[in-house]
């Protein structure tokens, strides 16, 4: 199975920052990778798919980049309410849609 | 605007099959569009994809939980269900459905690809 890896596990910035999370997969998957925001206590919210599509809805500040086996989320710049938990996830054709172990992200 | 739902009990006893069911509403399950899943996340951990379902009855498990899992769809009732065999402690989790967007690989093969929309999820409890 491929195996995904995220880097830091947390992090905290100030209000206004950039902030780039990175998650890796143990083999290449194309562009075949979405990120997620989960805020506590809540559901996960789909940020972005296809490595670099932003959902419907969610802020130009997040953006996402990559492709094969490393990919970038960057927020541009840090707001209150992006105090969440991050994950990529992966769906290159063959199952397990596996999920990244998640990066912490609250404010500094 | 696309609503998921779970519903199921709260508590399971070691060994017994913990089951559940998500209810679709705004949108028809039986869409070619998409698949219809489950997810699940221990407290304070990460989420893990336990396995998913087409309209048809086709579906995706994890290998880490295939030999316990049984999936199933009820297009009549807009539904589909999860049942976990043999549950222990380590089953203990908020249980999230979600619809799982259904793309074509560069084979022509059908699969899934991330999930849009989630229900709230619900936790289940094994415990005697």
């Amino acid at each position: 199975d491929i195996q995904m890896t995220q880097s830091p596990s947390s992090l905290s910035a100030s209000v206004g920052d950039r902030v780039t999370i990175t998650c890796r997969a143990s083999q290449g998957i194309s562009n075949y990778l979405a990120w997620y925001q989960q805020k506590p206590g809540k559901v996960p919210k789909l940020l972005i798919y296809a490595a670099s599509t932003l959902q419907s809805g969610v802020p130009s500040r997040f953006s996402g980049s990559g492709s094969g086996t490393d990919f970038t989320l960057t927020i541009s710049s840090l707001q209150p309410e992006d105090v969440a938990t991050y994950y990529c996830q992966k769906y290159n054709s063959a199952p397990p849609f596996t999920f990244g172990p998640g990066t912490k992200v609250d404010i500094k | 605007q696309l609503q998921l739902q779970e519903s199921g009990p709260g508590l399971v006893k070691p060994s017994e099959t913990l089951s559940l069911t998500c209810t679709v509403s705004g949108g028809s399950i039986s869409s070619s569009s998409y698949y219809w899943g489950w997810i699940r996340q221990p407290p304070g951990k990460g989420l893990e994809w336990i396995g998913s379902i087409y309209y048809s009855g086709s579906t995706y498990y994890n290998p880490s939980l295939k030999s316990r899992v049984t999936i199933s769809v009820d297009t009549s009732k807009n539904q589909f269900s999860l049942k976990l065999s043999s549950v222990t402690a380590a089953d203990t989790a908020v249980y999230y459905c979600a619809r799982h967007v259904a793309y074509y690989d560069s084979s022509g093969y059908r699969t899934c690809g991330y999930f849009d929309y989630w229900g709230q999820g619900t936790l289940v409890t094994v415990s005697s």
